[in-house]
């Protein structure tokens, strides 16, 4: 009954490589969103999507490629992979885009993928 | 710019004590803060909201309170106990994103 699940779990490569992680949420939330959380645990914000519509890409090198195949789905495909990548992403879900005017919107995260990039 | 900082990195303290953490803001006008517990290996959990004409908001063991002209929430868990042990952040609504402060790790020592 996971509200918001992530996988890989781990995931560990080496510089150059492409990997994607994805993700999936049965809340019938209409945003999702990518976050990083970097080796001093402070959590920034990557992408957000509102129904299959990117709303948020803070500055995010291009080799970070989000797509939404679905609300249900946000997956992140990253090329050419650099040893800063190496963090935890979270995805997250809520009903409407947080700070959009709606009302409070409080986020639901999955558990994390720890990409290590050797 | 916007600034959500919460001022302590780490707080250790005794079991049955009350924890006190801060969260001051700069260039934000929330109408709205979140509270949010993350575990080790875990994603953030929500715990409470509080908006901007509430003083305070209680949940259990927790209470919040909002200034919204000193710009600062406190988050305090009363009676704590070693299960209180994690990472507490701070968050704000605004341009279409949910920012969060750095945290503050909490040891409750039994």
């Amino acid at each position: 009954d996971t509200a918001v699940s992530q996988t890989p779990k781990y995931l560990v490569t080496q510089m150059g490589n492409d990997k994607s992680i994805k993700c999936e949420q049965n809340l019938g939330h209409d945003t999702m969103y990518w976050y990083k959380q970097d080796s001093k645990k402070f959590l920034k914000i990557m992408f957000s999507y509102n129904n299959k519509e990117l709303i948020i890409n803070e500055t995010v090198p291009n080799r970070f490629s989000p797509k939404s195949p679905d609300k249900a789905h946000l997956n992140l495909h990253i090329n050419s992979l650099e040893l800063g990548d190496s963090a935890v992403y979270f995805c997250a879900s809520s009903q409407d885009p947080a700070g959009g005017g709606s009302g409070a919107n409080v986020l639901t995260f999955g558990a994390g993928s720890r990409l290590t990039v050797l | 710019s916007q600034k959500i900082e919460q001022n302590s990195e780490a707080l250790n303290i005794q079991e049955g004590k009350t924890a006190t953490l801060t969260c001051n803001y700069t260039n934000y006008s929330p109408a709205y803060l979140q509270w949010y517990r993350q575990d080790p290996g875990r994603g953030p959990v929500f715990l409470l909201l509080i908006r901007e004409n509430e003083k305070e908001k209680r949940k259990e063991r927790l209470k919040v309170t909002f200034d919204t002209t000193l710009k600062q929430s406190l988050f305090h868990i009363t009676a704590s106990q070693p299960a209180d042990s994690a990472t507490y952040l701070c968050a704000l609504e605004g341009d279409y994103k949910l920012s969060f402060g750095a945290g503050t790790t909490v040891t409750v020592r039994a």
